[in-house]
């Protein structure tokens, strides 16, 4: 197993745009979480899913973006009618939720631009 | 709830010196901790963590931390710097009651070494 991976790794966008994002977990995890992270600061709780139900979405994430898990295997997350402050690095991460001292590993990242 | 605070936004010291980051938590339940690493322009990678036992815990790269329940800290330490440690690195907490929860994270210290 590869690890974490998540396409694209850049994404440059106009003010207005659907973009979505795709991450493959690492196979035998069954937790996935998507985290948004801006220059200088930590990596900030959008939502996570445990198979294929969403169990927690961040108040901060606006009607404008929207994940999903098929099949409890990869993710994608969707952000619609794009706007500046979009614009910031999304990672994805997974976890198995069996491992109480559960280990979340994270892909690379998504750098999104909106322009 | 649980939150975190990073004491200090950067960190400078020369390489051989001691490496201290500081990290305090608050939660209402025992906690996991946990601190990652994150290069420039790649996603985070775990350093070490705290469960239950040990509370003195040993990563990878020679790190270590210890935690302290009467202090509510996590400290980050590392006997020398090397210039490959020059890095973001984020503290972050969980509930230990529940593996069914998101993880927080700091805002991060920036950790430059000095030759």
């Amino acid at each position: 197993d590869t690890g974490v991976s998540q396409n694209p790794r850049h994404k440059i966008t106009k003010r207005g745009q659907n973009v979505t994002f795709r991450c493959d977990p690492i196979s035998e995890h069954n937790r996935l979480y998507w985290y948004r992270q801006t220059l200088g600061q930590g990596p900030e709780f959008l939502t996570y899913f445990q198979n294929e139900a969403q169990l927690e979405k961040s108040r901060l994430l606006s009607d404008r973006f929207s994940a999903e898990r098929p099949k409890g295997s990869f993710s994608t997350l969707e952000i619609q009618r794009t706007e500046q402050g979009d614009s910031a690095m999304y990672l994805c991460a997974s976890s198995f939720s069996e491992d109480r001292g559960f280990e979340a590993f994270f892909g690379q990242g998504t750098r999104l631009t909106v322009v | 709830a649980q939150s975190v605070t990073q004491l200090g936004s950067h960190v400078s010291v020369s390489e051989g010196a001691l490496v201290l980051l500081r990290c305090n938590y608050s939660s209402s339940v025992p906690p996991y901790l946990f601190w990652y690493v994150q290069y420039p322009n790649q996603g985070l990678q775990l350093l070490l963590k705290y469960t239950t036992g040990a509370t003195l815990v040993k990563g990878i790269n020679g790190f270590e931390a210890e935690f302290k329940k009467s202090e509510t800290s996590f400290h980050l330490t590392k006997p020398s710097a090397h210039m490959s440690d020059a890095a973001e690195y984020f503290c972050a907490v969980t509930p230990g009651y529940s593996s069914a929860s998101k993880i927080i994270f700091g805002s991060g210290t920036r950790l430059s070494i000095r030759p």
